[in-house]
């Protein structure tokens, strides 16, 4: 089985600065990694994904990730964040093989402040 | 991608009775799944629907609570039985789309109060 730890629950930032939102995973098989994006009272959206190759992937509106397998982490950074960017962000995993199940950590609530 | 519409938007039920909820797709999709988000929480998967076959249920969720019907490529709804205040939660469908490298779109969600 997999798991997911989002390591903040909340993340208060201001306008311009860079950010990191920490995601670590347990699995005992390879796994594909994905961050979404919740704005208010919104279904999820893609912001990248992690499936091979490049450890370094880049998403929408500047977010970028890295994979790192021997410290199994996926953290989402963005260098200069806008008030746009206020929204709950989710790590999610899902097996390369088999059954293709999406398992979310508990979500990252940033905060941009002016 | 997909483009995914869910009815109701919201909806405020008494305890003891049903909902049904609808989940359509703007193409046809092999796979579909229904997630529930309770207030503050991340998302638990509840079911993956395929069409002409029975759903998948996740533990803790059973077919007599959850009931799944998915008659088609396009379409599935998740009815959600004899409710209690503990089923007030957002619920989402979502669709993986063959080609895209296994990401799911989701739909906007039904936002579910029951009192």
């Amino acid at each position: 089985a997999q798991s997911v730890t989002q390591l903040d629950s909340q993340v208060p930032v201001f306008e311009e600065a860079p950010v990191e939102l920490r995601c670590n995973y347990s699995s005992s098989v390879s796994v594909y990694l994905f961050w979404y994006v919740q704005y208010p009272n919104q279904g999820l959206q893609l912001l990248l994904k992690y499936l091979s190759g490049s450890t370094l992937v880049k998403g929408i509106n500047g977010f970028e990730a890295e994979f790192n397998k021997s410290q199994t982490s996926f953290h989402l950074r963005k260098p200069s964040v806008h008030i746009s960017d206020t929204a709950e962000y989710f790590c999610a995993v899902t097996p390369s093989k088999g059954a293709q199940k999406l398992v979310f950590g508990q979500g990252t609530r940033l905060t941009i402040n002016p | 991608s997909a483009v995914i519409s869910q009815k109701p938007s919201r909806d405020i039920c008494q305890r003891g009775t049903s909902l049904t909820i609808q989940c359509q797709v703007d193409s046809q999709v092999t796979m579909m799944f229904w997630y529930r988000q309770q207030p503050g929480q991340s998302l638990t998967l509840i079911a993956t629907a395929n069409q002409g076959s029975e759903a998948t249920y996740e533990s803790g969720f059973v077919i007599d609570k959850f009931p799944i019907s998915r008659p088609n490529l396009t379409f599935s709804t998740l009815t959600v039985s004899n409710m209690s205040p503990e089923d007030s939660s957002i619920y989402l469908c979502s669709v993986e789309v063959t080609g895209t490298g296994y990401e799911q779109y989701f739909g906007p969600g039904t936002r579910l109060t029951v009192t």
